[in-house]
């Protein structure tokens, strides 16, 4: 067990909806990342946010957003979702995210069906 | 851009055999970060290193190794007497140091499979 905990585990849903997939990181973990897995473009780092502010993003569509709160929990939301949608999404945390040697630590991740 | 490339999409061995993973990378940054993750058939991923540009140094972890080789860009990863536990898909992933965060690249993944 990571530590990282991801709900919900799966989540079925239609085109066009909004999901809201949640991720709360270790305990003393400042920074939360989020990444796509889906067979088609494999792994994909999305966003990362570090105490509360955006540190980088990736391949992140605009249809998709994400915000960590005050207790380092952060959300990603998704909208007007499309087929292509679908895919596995890990959430995980590391202590600090910067230029330091950090360890990643992983969730099990949110596998997502846009039916 | 940057990119990573691991070249073998599938491998399979007899446990207790060596076995290399090899990641070819590209970046115009001379600051940046190569890693390796582990992701089991039970699907969650885990982090196995992350070593930065200025660090060439070769690390032994237990049965796992890893050869930085900047020279031709590579970051090879060794397993030693290979266990059926080793099943698994394994990234390599890069990511160019900013001043805030860094942005990942993943590798394809190559599929290890350790036969008993």
């Amino acid at each position: 067990d990571s530590g990282v905990t991801q709900t919900p585990k799966h989540l079925i849903t239609a085109t066009g909806q909004r999901v809201t997939l949640r991720c709360s990181p270790r305990s003393g973990d400042l920074s939360v990342y989020w990444y796509q897995q889906s067979l088609d473009q494999g792994l994909q780092f999305l966003i990362q946010y570090y105490n509360g502010e955006e540190r980088a993003k990736g391949n992140i569509l605009e249809r998709f957003s994400a915000q960590q709160f005050p207790d380092l929990h952060s959300e990603l939301n998704l909208s007007s979702l499309e087929l292509g949608d679908s895919a596995l999404y890990f959430c995980a945390s590391s202590e600090r995210g910067g230029s330091s040697t950090d360890t990643q630590y992983f969730g099990p991740g949110t596998r997502l069906t846009v039916l | 851009a940057q990119k990573v490339t691991q070249a073998q999409t599938e491998i399979s061995v007899v446990e207790k055999e060596d076995v290399t993973l090899d990641c070819v990378y590209e970046t115009r940054d001379t600051t940046y970060y190569l890693f390796w993750y582990k992701q089991p058939p039970s699907g969650e991923l885990v982090f196995l290193i992350r070593r930065n540009s200025f660090d060439e140094q070769n690390e032994i972890s237990g049965r796992y190794s890893w050869n930085f080789q900047k020279s031709t860009s590579s970051f090879n990863f060794t397993i030693t007497a290979s266990q059926v536990v080793d099943s698994a898909v394994y990234f390599c992933a890069l990511s160019e140091a900013g001043n805030y965060g860094q942005n990942f690249v993943f590798g394809p993944g190559t599929r290890l499979s350790v036969l008993p």
